[in-house]
């Protein structure tokens, strides 16, 4: 069964750097988004991404996020400056239309 | 805004207890209801969903949901419970905005006791 994959499962930052997480969506799947989840909390909508470009972003997406599809498989969610605060269990989750997602097992961030 | 509320944050069973953990969204419009699970060390997993239809809908591992629509609820049920149940289960409603996003509770953490 195919699945939604991320790489890499355990990152650790230093406050201000950059970080790339990465995840490879379901093949036939055209609607991606990134959720998170801090530690004891509730998992939050981050964006959603279809056809190339962000269809939604919340509050939570400020300018410090970006997210690319950079080649046919792969779909990236970028920190400009990581914050202590953006210390958190990060989900992708790709769709094949507006329906079911299927989420991967996630990249935990933590930054130092 | 829409909201899901999950009353149960702790939940402790006996191996063959019933289950039911409740969950209440706010939306007044037509949504789409899931319930997801999370097994220690593992990813979200889609357990079952309503989009329309019959309100009582059957998942996987013998679980099923009921959507009272009056209620504005969606109360996942399991008529015996495993050990293998511990996990956390989360409620999460998809409705409205540009997209499906969806907006999940804050989850309940089920432990099953041999």
């Amino acid at each position: 069964e195919p699945e939604v994959t991320q790489t890499p499962s355990h990152q650790v930052t230093q406050m201000g750097q950059e970080v790339i997480l990465r995840c490879v969506p379901i093949s036939n799947h055209l609607y991606f988004y990134w959720y998170r989840q801090i530690l004891g909390q509730k998992v939050e909508f981050l964006v959603s991404f279809y056809n190339n470009e962000i269809s939604e972003k919340s509050e939570i997406f400020d300018d410090q996020f970006s997210v690319e599809r950079p080649d046919g498989s792969n779909f990236t969610l970028k920190i400009r400056s990581t914050k202590l605060e953006d210390s958190a269990m990060y989900f992708c989750a790709s769709s094949e239309g507006q329906r079911t997602q299927y989420f991967g097992p996630g990249t935990r961030l933590l930054v130092l | 805004a829409q909201s899901v509320s999950q009353h149960n944050h702790h939940v402790i069973l006996s191996e063959a207890a019933s289950l039911e953990l409740g969950c209440n969204y706010s939306y007044g419009g037509t949504v789409n209801l899931f319930w997801y699970v999370q097994y220690p060390g593992q990813h979200l997993q889609l357990l079952l969903k309503y989009f329309s239809g019959d309100p009582l809908v059957k998942g996987i591992k013998g679980f099923e949901a009921e959507f009272i629509k009056s209620k504005f609820s969606f109360n996942l049920r399991k008529p015996s419970v495993q050990w293998s149940d511990t996990a956390e289960y989360f409620c999460a409603v998809e409705g409205g905005g540009a997209t499906n996003k969806l907006i999940f509770g804050t989850g309940t953490l089920l432990a099953v006791q041999p």
